[in-house]
């Protein structure tokens, strides 16, 4: 069975550094997302990525943050400075169709996320 | 108001019971409904998908929607040790693909 898959498992990192997550997405998907769980608090939201744009990106994703599809497989999550608060699972998910048309495609399927741990 | 609220549990359950999970939401423009199982340290795993008002059953797992009371719940019967995991509810089609999800709710079955 197809699934989301990301690497590395684990990352820690010193604060300021820039990290950069992966994803590569279940193959006939075309719409991506990254959310984010720090521990004991809610899986949030952070953007949803269509066709090389951000179609929809929460009060997290700042500027610090970048999204990139650099070929056909791989998505991307780039943090460009670290910082503490940024430790936390970060997953990835990804699906047929962006959540409007109402039926199973819409459906996100996540991958088993990495956990980032900032220093 | 959070837009999606779920009681955090813990819940404690005997094998072989029946197990009730529920969620509240405050958006009334919200969708679609999902129920994920998320393992320690694992990424979501989802169980039920529902669009409409009503019910929707798969194997051991019953999904429920009233939408005229933003009320959604996730029945497990018959329990077993395998289905102690955190059951996220979340919400979307408000906009692209977002999601939006309950606190998660810690279930244990204890043999």
């Amino acid at each position: 069975e197809p699934e989301v898959t990301q690497t590395p498992s684990h990352q820690v990192t010193q604060m300021g550094q820039e990290v950069i997550l992966r994803c590569v997405p279940i193959s006939n998907h075309l719409y991506f997302y990254w959310y984010r769980q720090i521990l004991g608090q809610k899986v949030e939201f952070l953007v949803s990525f269509y066709n090389n744009e951000i179609s929809e990106k929460s009060e997290i994703f700042d500027d610090q943050f970048s999204v990139e599809r650099p070929d056909g497989s791989n998505f991307t999550l780039k943090i460009r400075s670290t910082k503490l608060e940024d430790s936390a699972m970060y997953f990835c998910a990804s699906s047929i169709s962006p959540g409007l048309a109402g039926t199973s495609t819409d459906t996100q399927y996540f991958g088993p996320g990495t956990r980032l741990t900032v220093l | 108001q959070k837009e999606v609220e779920q009681d955090p549990g813990p819940l404690s359950v005997p094998e072989g019971a029946i197990v009730s999970l529920n969620c509240t939401y405050s958006n009334s423009a919200f969708q679609y409904f999902m129920w994920y199982r998320q393992y320690s340290r694992k990424g979501p795993e989802l169980l039920m998908y529902t669009y409409s008002s009503g019910n929707k059953e798969d194997g051991r797992f019953t999904a429920q929607v009233d939408k005229s009371s933003k009320y959604i719940s996730l029945f497990i019967r018959d329990s077993q040790p395998s289905d102690s995991a955190t059951y996220l509810c979340a919400t979307g089609g408000t906009s692209y693909g977002k999601l939006t999800f309950g606190q998660g709710t810690i279930l244990t079955v204890h043999p």
